[in-house]
């Protein structure tokens, strides 16, 4: 069956530090991958995506992801985090041979310490 | 105009009331979708409408109503919810096979009593 693992319910890192949430699918077709974050309260936002191309893709709010199709991995990495990126983040992922949906992580929670 | 709008943002109705939520987008996006999401949990996919038709169910109550009168509007007819229906409500569209992803609206927060 195909699956999203996020790896970490949760992720506690200080302001200021590096952070990497972790994105792991089971795979036996092309897929397309997202990373969605949800603040309080609010819907969820595209934050990046990979198609095609360059396994490196650069989003939105310093956030960047690596794909790695032999891990079958799609991290998601910040080099300096602030306390505004308190948010829950969902890794999504859309298989080519499905319906048109996607499916999501449980998600992980970056907590910013102070 | 890249938003994805939904009404009402909260909600709180009785058991026997009869409410709808809905949603509205004018991106020119042919794909539209209700999420569940209760909290500490990632979206649950409730409907799938593809050109204004129902193409998923996802095997949901038939308590929950799915409509798409226009190719820009979406509505989610509620009936004799039950307390555990309480949750995030969201929407979504999409271009139909396209790679671009979701855009989705800020949610209405459902409350059953």
């Amino acid at each position: 069956a195909q699956s999203v693992t996020q790896l970490d319910s949760q992720v506690p890192v200080f302001e200021e530090a590096p952070v990497e949430l972790r994105c792991n699918y089971s795979s036996s077709v092309s897929v397309y991958l997202f990373w969605y974050v949800q603040y309080p309260n609010q819907g969820l936002q595209l934050l990046l995506k990979y198609l095609s191309g360059s396994t490196l893709v650069k989003g939105i709010n310093g956030f960047e992801a690596e794909f790695n199709k032999s891990q079958t991995s799609f991290h998601l990495r910040k080099p300096s985090v602030h306390i505004s990126d308190t948010a829950e983040y969902f890794c999504a992922v859309h298989w080519m041979n499905r319906d048109d949906k996607i499916i999501f992580g449980k998600g992980t929670r970056l907590h910013i310490l102070p | 105009d890249t938003e994805v709008t939904q009404t009402p943002k909260h909600l709180v109705m009785g058991m026997t009331n009869k409410k709808s939520l809905k949603c509205e987008q004018h991106m020119g996006h042919r794909a539209m979708y209700w999420y569940k999401q209760k909290a500490k949990k990632p979206p649950e996919l409730m409907f799938v409408y593809s050109y204004e038709k129902l193409s998923i169910n996802e095997s949901v109550p038939s308590r929950f109503s799915p409509e798409c009168p226009n190719s820009s509007l979406l509505n989610l007819h509620l009936h004799a919810l039950q307390p555990e229906d309480s949750a995030l409500y969201l929407c979504a569209s999409s271009s139909p096979g396209s790679n671009y992803g979701y855009t989705f609206g800020s949610g209405t927060r459902l409350t059953v009593v």
